[in-house]
């Protein structure tokens, strides 16, 4: 089946540091994929969507110049937060859409638990 | 406008006591929902897609069905190992990037 691979699983910075989250399809090509936010006993939030080749789409309210995306493959889609400060901790999540798939169209990755200290 | 509405927030079950849970949504001319499950520090784990009123979909002791406005998970005789976060989805039809609209998630606790 489809899988993604999301690192780091977890990882703790200084206030104002940069960390950067890869997302990977390993066994299809993801033309789109989807980073989400999600705090605890919370839903997720859609918080930008990343597409090869092309300038990442942003939900209103994300900051695009804090939350880089870069989408530079077909199976590699890239999350940054800049500076970061205690409030950008949380739990990120990305998807990959599998588009030669119907029933397995979103496929998502482990997660990373960013602790901004 | 929430598009994806869960119910109940919580359920605590018995193991073996069966139940279900609730999906309802308010998009128009829908292109899918979608039924994870996800648990605790973890991301969701696919469970089913529906497309279309009236269809049924199993896998073990989960059942999913859709009509047109809300979908079902059925869960039958639950196993603790059943416990998790379940999430539905709609893909958003206004959306050309295939975006999916998630629900609160109804959370699952099986007591042996």
């Amino acid at each position: 089946g489809a899988v993604v691979s999301q690192h780091p699983s977890w990882v703790i910075c200084k206030s104002g540091t940069s960390v950067k989250i890869e997302c990977r399809s390993l066994d299809f090509q993801a033309t789109t994929m989807f980073w989400y936010r999600q705090f605890p006993k919370q839903s997720l939030m859609l918080m930008a969507t990343s597409n090869e080749g092309s300038k990442a789409t942003y939900e209103q309210g994300v900051e695009k110049d804090k939350f880089l995306i870069n989408h530079a493959s077909l199976t590699l889609s890239t999350l940054t937060v800049t500076s970061a400060h205690p409030e950008d901790s949380s739990f990120y999540i990305c998807s990959a859409r599998n588009e030669d798939s119907v029933f397995y169209g979103y496929t998502f990755g482990s997660g990373t638990r960013l602790t901004v200290v | 406008e929430d598009q994806v509405t869960q119910s109940p927030e919580a359920l605590r079950l018995q193991e073996g006591e069966s139940s279900s849970l609730n999906c309802s949504y308010t998009v128009s001319g829908l292109r899918g929902l979608f039924w994870y499950r996800q648990d605790p520090g973890k991301g969701p784990e696919f469970l089913f897609t529906l497309y279309s009123a009236g269809e049924e979909k199993e896998k073990e002791r989960l059942k999913a069905t859709l009509t047109k406005k809300e979908s079902f998970l059925h869960i039958t005789a639950p196993k603790p190992e059943d416990s998790a976060t379940y999430l539905c989805a709609v893909r958003d039809p206004r959306s050309n990037d295939y975006k999916l609209s998630f629900g609160a998630g109804t959370t699952v606790t099986v007591r042996a």
